[in-house]
């Protein structure tokens, strides 16, 4: 079955270190491919998406994404980690209309 | 401009009875999503809407949740009746469309059924 899969359950990084939170997919042809992040007792929220065109894509609070259709993944990124990005993230990625979630990664980012 | 709204956030119930989960989603968006996410784990879709119509109802539990979008607009997801294994937290999402769209989602409902 398709899926996307997030390799990592947990990350854990220091303050004013760069993040990366893993991400592979499954979709052939050309992905619809979104990152959420889910802050504790809050709703899901969206981060960026990859569509179309320039294989970097940057979203909200500094984030970034690369689309890399070789490797077939789509990392997360960010220069530098504060600790307000604790929270837990999900890599999506879109079948036919349908939002498929990764298990999840939990970002710990320590002082 | 009101985000999703569900309701109740919290529920707490004995196997057997019956739950009902309301949302009422961001004005305009004609797709709606019900998800289910259980603890440590990502959402899994429910049922998805666009207007009035379930236009993927393939992973719901027929025998045992329903749900409705009448007028297109707010939906409502029951359980009839829970099981132990329902405790976990449904998602109402909605997006204008459902190809490359964001969706939007409201806070969630908890459901603990004892």
């Amino acid at each position: 079955a398709q899926s996307v899969a997030q390799p990592e359950d947990q990350v854990n990084v220091a303050e004013g270190n760069p993040l990366t939170v893993k991400c592979t997919y499954s979709v052939s042809g050309n992905p619809y491919l979104f990152w959420y992040v889910q802050y504790p007792n809050r709703g899901l929220q969206f981060l960026l998406k990859y569509i179309t065109g320039d294989n970097l894509v940057k979203g909200s609070y500094g984030f970034e994404a690369e689309f890399n259709k070789s490797q077939t993944s789509f990392h997360l990124k960010k220069p530098s980690a504060l600790v307000s990005d604790s929270a837990l993230y999900f890599c999506v990625e879109n079948q036919g209309g349908k939002l498929i979630f990764g298990q999840g990664t939990e970002l710990s980012v320590k002082p | 401009e009101a985000g999703v709204v569900q309701s109740p956030r919290y529920k707490i119930i004995e196997k057997k009875q019956p739950v009902a989960f309301w949302c009422n989603p961001i004005s305009g968006h004609n797709t709606l999503y019900w998800y289910r996410q259980n603890l440590g784990q990502g959402p899994e879709l429910l049922i998805r809407y666009e207007n009035e119509e379930a236009v993927d109802d393939s992973q719901l539990p027929k025998d045992r949740f329903s749900a409705e979008r009448l007028k297109g607009v707010d939906s409502t997801l029951k359980i009839q009746p829970a099981e132990l294994g329902d405790s976990a937290v449904y998602l109402c999402a909605s997006s204008w469309g459902s190809g490359a769209n964001v969706l939007t989602f409201g806070a969630g409902s908890r459901l603990t059924v004892l």
